[in-house]
């Protein structure tokens, strides 16, 4: 199993630029996630999604947009970068049902907008 | 709400001393709690999770943590540092309801002295 994948590793983008994360899960997980880390700061909440064709809200999803059409992948996009934007980005997925389970993270990706 | 709070954003210890990393959490509800590990340019690694089953919990490579309830507390410990345990440390926390999200820490840099 390759667990939670992430493309790409790593992107520079200028202000204003497109692009989307792709986030691939092969674990049948319900739940998706995406965090971004910056220093000093911990991991925080972008958006999630509780089941294929589902998205919400996290803590800072201003400039975000996700979309869950197939139940493995998870797509993160910016539609215009700006350098706020830069940051480490994770993806994360856990079993749906209830009960202490943690969430699987994938190896980041490292944005730079200039 | 959920939130948590690590003293301290460096640690620095010798070899074969102990570690102590330190994790203060508030939630309305019961929590799960959890130990992840961060290697440079690397992903989150579960080290150990509290369940609610036992208050002393063991995880990977010599960690344990132990949940105090009356201090709100979830302290990582391991009796004598190695190299090898060089990493950066979050606490989390998470709720069996709705979105099942984890709400970081800002993280704990443990540095190992030869």
């Amino acid at each position: 199993n390759a667990g939670v994948t992430q493309t790409p590793k790593f992107r520079v983008l200028k202000t204003g630029q497109s692009m989307t994360l792709l986030c691939a899960q092969d674990m049948n997980h319900e739940y998706m996630y995406w965090y971004r880390q910056d220093p000093g700061m911990g991991l925080r909440l972008i958006h999630y999604s509780v089941g294929e064709g589902t998205t919400a809200k996290g803590e800072v999803p201003d400039g975000y947009n996700v979309s869950r059409l197939k139940k493995q992948n998870f797509l993160l996009g910016l539609e215009s970068a700006a350098p706020s934007q830069t940051s480490v980005y994770f993806c994360a997925s856990r079993r749906g049902t209830s009960g202490p389970y943690e969430q699987y993270f994938g190896p980041g990706t490292r944005l730079t907008v200039t | 709400a959920q939130s948590v709070t690590q003293l301290g954003s460096h640690v620095s210890v010798s070899e074969g001393a102990l570690v102590l990393l330190r994790c203060n959490y508030s939630s309305s509800v019961p929590p799960y709690l959890f130990w992840y590990v961060q290697y440079p340019n690397q992903g989150l690694q579960l080290l150990l999770k509290y369940t609610s089953a036992a208050t002393l919990v063991k995880g990977i490579n010599g960690f344990e943590a132990e949940f105090k309830k009356s201090e709100t507390s979830f302290h990582l410990t391991k009796p004598s540092a190695h190299m090898s345990d060089a990493a950066e440390y979050f606490c989390a926390v998470s709720v069996d309801t709705g979105r099942r999200a984890l709400t970081f820490g800002s993280g704990t840099r443990l540095q190992v002295q030869p």
